[in-house]
């Protein structure tokens, strides 16, 4: 089945150091991708997306590119602030009647100044 | 901007009790969703809902029910609430326009059921 697999976490960080977050995926036909981030005390709020193949997301200084490829759509960001410890979620969108997302299982981040 | 609005962000139940949560959105959106979630599983849907009066079940039904009567609202229902759910639960909503549409979170209902 459809399914998202993230980057094992907590991920622990120094203030502007480089981030990557691994998400690959399992889909049949060509969903869309999504970075979804919760911040402590929150629900989920859109990070970025992409839909289709090459597509980059890009917003608040994180990028992914959704590489058809090798299945993928890493989370990236060249200096990370305090700001950004969070729990960051990959997903996928099935056009389904309603547009369902898969998620992944969350990664926290934790940025240490 | 798009509100999510949810009825609790805590609860405490007993097992055996009837409890609602409730969801409401303020933008016309025509789908809304339920999902629990719990550390190391992610999100997982229990119920979504694509106009008003219509359900269909995601991944993990089972132990609940929700009801649509409007377009706004939408309501997670767990009939006998059991120990084991004990969650985050959280609503989202969403447009309807042919491609993958961004859905919206509200804050979250943690659920504790003694």
């Amino acid at each position: 089945g459809d399914s998202v697999t993230q980057m094992e976490g907590p991920v622990t960080l120094s203030e502007e150091a480089f981030l990557t977050i691994n998400c690959t995926y399992t889909a049949t036909g060509y969903p869309s991708l999504f970075w979804y981030v919760q911040y402590p005390g929150e629900g989920l709020q859109l990070l970025l997306k992409a839909t289709k193949a090459d597509d980059k997301g890009s917003n608040k200084g994180f990028e992914a590119t959704y590489r058809k490829e090798t299945t993928s759509f890493h989370l990236e960001k060249g200096s990370v602030q305090v700001s950004d410890s969070a729990v960051y979620f990959c997903a996928l969108g099935l056009i389904q009647g309603a547009q369902k997302l898969v998620f992944g299982q969350g990664t926290r981040l934790t940025i240490n100044p | 901007d798009v509100k999510v609005t949810q009825s609790s962000r805590y609860l405490v139940k007993r097992t055996g009790e009837k409890v609602f949560l409730e969801c409401v959105q303020d933008m016309d959106h025509e789908n809304m969703f339920w999902y629990r979630q719990d550390p190391g599983l992610g999100l997982r849907l229990i119920y979504f809902s694509y106009d008003v009066k219509m359900k269909e079940k995601g991944d993990i039904p089972e132990g609940y029910s929700v009801s649509r009567e409007k377009k706004e609202r939408f309501s997670l229902i767990l009939e006998s609430a059991s120990t084991n759910q004990t969650s985050m639960y959280l609503c989202a909503s969403s447009w309807t326009s042919g491609g993958a549409d961004t859905q919206y979170f509200g804050p979250g209902t943690r659920l504790t059921v003694l």
